[in-house]
């Protein structure tokens, strides 16, 4: 079967780094996403990784490793408005994106 | 520039009642998707339409779901008979196309819906 794995929830500070994993099982990979969700707000395009290594984009850097189905989002200088949830998605062989559950950010001061 | 709209932003209806819920995608997207997301959950994919076709309707929960789309625009999801595990909001997302070069393929959401059933 087909199975996006990712943290349920995470905490962290204000100011500092986190890493969210994000493993998956797929038939077949053309590419993995990363939304941000607010809460009681839609999903926003954050970051598309589709070969392996790390793509940097301001404070949020995305990574992928295809040969161990991994990859990670990570934020630094955390900022309270990164209170969000965090959405790894796949594209496997056809149009459509596997998306796992999301993880839950909590940043405290 | 304009995004992808959905009416209404909330609904809420008893139980055993028809709901018809719309999707406005980004002009120029031909396709479309429709997700359902309870609380604290995440995406669940309903239906996807490439254009006014859907060639795959395997993610709607029940046959009381249907989802149509006309002109390749504005498509529609309707409930019948609504049940109370059918309340969570219900997210509508376009992109360029469905296949191709990595942009193409970001989904653009629209705010939800969000769908109470009492």
């Amino acid at each position: 079967g087909q199975n996006i794995d990712q943290p349920t929830e995470m905490t962290a500070t204000e100011g500092a780094i986190v890493q969210i994993n994000c493993t998956y099982q797929t038939s077949g990979f053309n590419g993995l996403f990363w939304y941000q969700q607010h809460a009681g707000e839609a999903p926003t395009f954050l970051s598309y990784n589709v070969l392996d290594g790390l793509e940097e984009k301001g404070r949020f850097s995305s990574f992928l490793s295809r040969s161990k189905g991994y990859s990670y989002l990570l934020l630094k200088e955390l900022q309270m408005k990164d209170s969000a949830s965090y959405l790894c998605a796949v594209k496997g062989s056809n149009y459509q994106l596997i998306w796992g559950a999301g993880t839950k950010l909590i940043i405290k001061p | 520039g304009a995004g992808v709209s959905q009416s209404p932003s909330n609904k809420v209806t008893e139980k055993g009642k028809d709901v018809e819920l719309r999707c406005d995608p980004i002009s120029g997207h031909t396709a479309l998707y429709w997700y359902r997301q309870s609380l604290g959950q995440g995406l669940e994919f309903l239906i996807y339409f490439q254009g006014n076709s859907a060639p795959d309707k395997s993610g709607l929960p029940s046959d009381r779901f249907s989802a149509e789309r006309t002109g390749g625009s504005v498509s529609t999801l309707t409930i019948q008979r609504t049940q109370q595990e059918d309340s969570a909001v219900y997210l509508c997302a376009s992109s360029l196309v469905a296949s191709g070069g990595p942009n193409p393929y970001e989904q653009y959401f629209g705010p939800g819906t969000r769908l109470t059933v009492t």
